[in-house]
């Protein structure tokens, strides 16, 4: 079953601009998590937020959760070439570690 | 270095010929998954372990099984591939409801 929603899809821009991504979730959860793949390879964990937390922040990284919409959104700021990527949001509902991912929105960052 | 080894990388297998994609974590954790991606799909669930001989069916067990006899290893089996097993691959391990630390993949094609 899918949780999260991303939108876009597909993203692209320069490098320098902002990059926002939104991911829409179902039922409540534990936490939120933000995940980057670079083509092929692994997901590499970038950032959690819990259900309590409203922002994180973690470099040029930039969450915010909102529970009452169940949406989340994912700013990397100044962002570079070695941003593109796929990146996927997931949701852990009962303490228990499963995750559900969402389909992710692939980000094209131009030179 | 904390990492979860996977292998094979790639194989390439024919229908009904049974195999394993070995998976080993070096972190201590206890709960560990199995996931596949496919296009246009995202990850989805296909068997997890809470612990040493504690498996649970994920969202897509059908045609895989796993065993957990250790607390690094979570063994992948399909007995009796189909091509519509086709997909990549991923072991994950991680600690409750936190970050996952993914493996690299295992890109498998069965004709």
């Amino acid at each position: 079953s899918q949780q999260g929603e991303e939108d876009p899809q597909a993203l692209s821009i320069q490098e320098g601009e902002n990059a926002t991504m939104n991911c829409s979730y179902k039922t409540s959860i534990n936490n939120l998590q933000w995940y980057r793949q670079n083509s092929g390879r692994g997901l590499v964990h970038l950032i959690l937020i819990r259900s309590n937390e409203r922002e994180k922040h973690s470099g040029r990284l930039r969450v915010t959760l909102d529970t009452s919409k169940k949406s989340s959104s994912l700013l990397i700021t100044a962002s570079r070439a070695a941003d593109t990527a796929s990146y996927f949001c997931a949701t852990d509902s009962g303490n228990t570690g499963k995750l559900i991912f969402g389909q992710g929105t692939t980000l094209q960052v131009k030179p | 270095e904390a990492q979860v080894t996977q292998n094979p990388r790639y194989l390439i297998t024919v229908t009904g010929k049974k195999l394993t994609v070995t998976c080993s974590q070096n972190m201590n954790h206890e709960y560990m998954s199995w996931y596949r991606q496919d296009p246009g799909l995202g990850l989805r669930q296909i068997y997890y372990s809470m612990n040493v001989e504690v498996t649970d069916k994920g969202d897509v067990p059908e045609g895989y099984k796993v065993s957990r006899k250790e607390k690094r290893n979570f063994p992948l089996i399909l007995e009796s591939p189909s091509p519509n097993q086709t997909s990549l691959y991923f072991c994950a391990s991680q600690i409750g409801s936190s970050e996952a630390f993914f493996g690299q993949g295992t890109r498998l094609t069965v004709v």
